[in-house]
């Protein structure tokens, strides 16, 4: 069965203090993988798409990463607006549909 | 450009009540894909439709069902609501020509059912 897993489920950090998110996925014919911000009580908002293994996307303190069993979402010297539920998602077409299979979160929470 | 917008915004029904979720996509974008979002955890596939035809369906029971309209707007409907059913539904559109294919969501419908 597809499967996303993301750890830690909740992470608090200091301001400018570095660190990882991490999202594993067991998938039959990966197609790509996403990574999304949710506020709360709002609609993830995108962030990047990966669609094979070696690929890197950046935009301004995160970057994303992806190998053939997982994805990490660096976080650079984070802020308190960084502060969120970071979602990582994969489509795949082993399910015989287009949907997204998301994981549980990573509630960031960075302090001033 | 305006991106996905959900109506409304919030809503409180009763158990058995029905209930129609409203959403229209980005402009351009011909596929429209509906998720259920429990409090604490990931969104939760329901539907995905692309020019009217329906793509895929989630583990969900019949009392859902969603339609779209030559617009490419979309609604999803549930029958005899259940206290489960207290979520924010969240709706995604996308240009429909994956996978792969980006999805972008709007802000969601939170529904109360008490």
């Amino acid at each position: 069965e597809d499967q996303v897993t993301q750890s830690p489920e909740a992470l608090r950090l200091q301001e400018g203090e570095s660190s990882s998110l991490n999202c594993s996925y067991t998938v039959s014919g990966l197609r790509g993988l996403f990574w999304y911000r949710q506020d709360p009580g709002k609609g993830p908002e995108f962030l990047f798409t990966l669609y094979s293994a070696g690929e890197e996307k950046e935009k301004e303190r995160l970057k994303a990463t992806l190998t053939k069993k997982e994805s990490f979402l660096h976080i650079t010297a984070p802020k308190p607006e960084d502060s969120a539920t970071y979602l990582c998602a994969v489509q795949a077409t082993g399910s015989g549909t287009y949907k997204y299979i998301f994981g549980t979160g990573t509630r960031l929470k960075v302090l001033a | 450009d305006a991106g996905v917008t959900q109506s409304p915004t919030h809503l409180i029904k009763t158990r058995g009540q029905h209930v129609t979720l409203r959403c229209s996509p980005i402009s351009g974008h011909k596929s429209v894909s509906w998720y259920q979002q429990v409090l604490g955890q990931g969104p939760q596939f329901i539907f995905q439709y692309y020019e009217k035809e329906e793509r895929g369906r989630g583990n969900f029971p019949d009392r859902f069902s969603a339609r779209q309209f030559p617009n490419y707007s979309s609604e999803l409907n549930v029958n005899a609501l259940l206290l489960g059913d207290s979520a924010l539904y969240l709706c995604a559109s996308s240009l429909g020509q994956g996978p792969p294919e980006t999805q972008y969501f709007g802000p969601g419908t939170r529904l109360l059912v008490l």
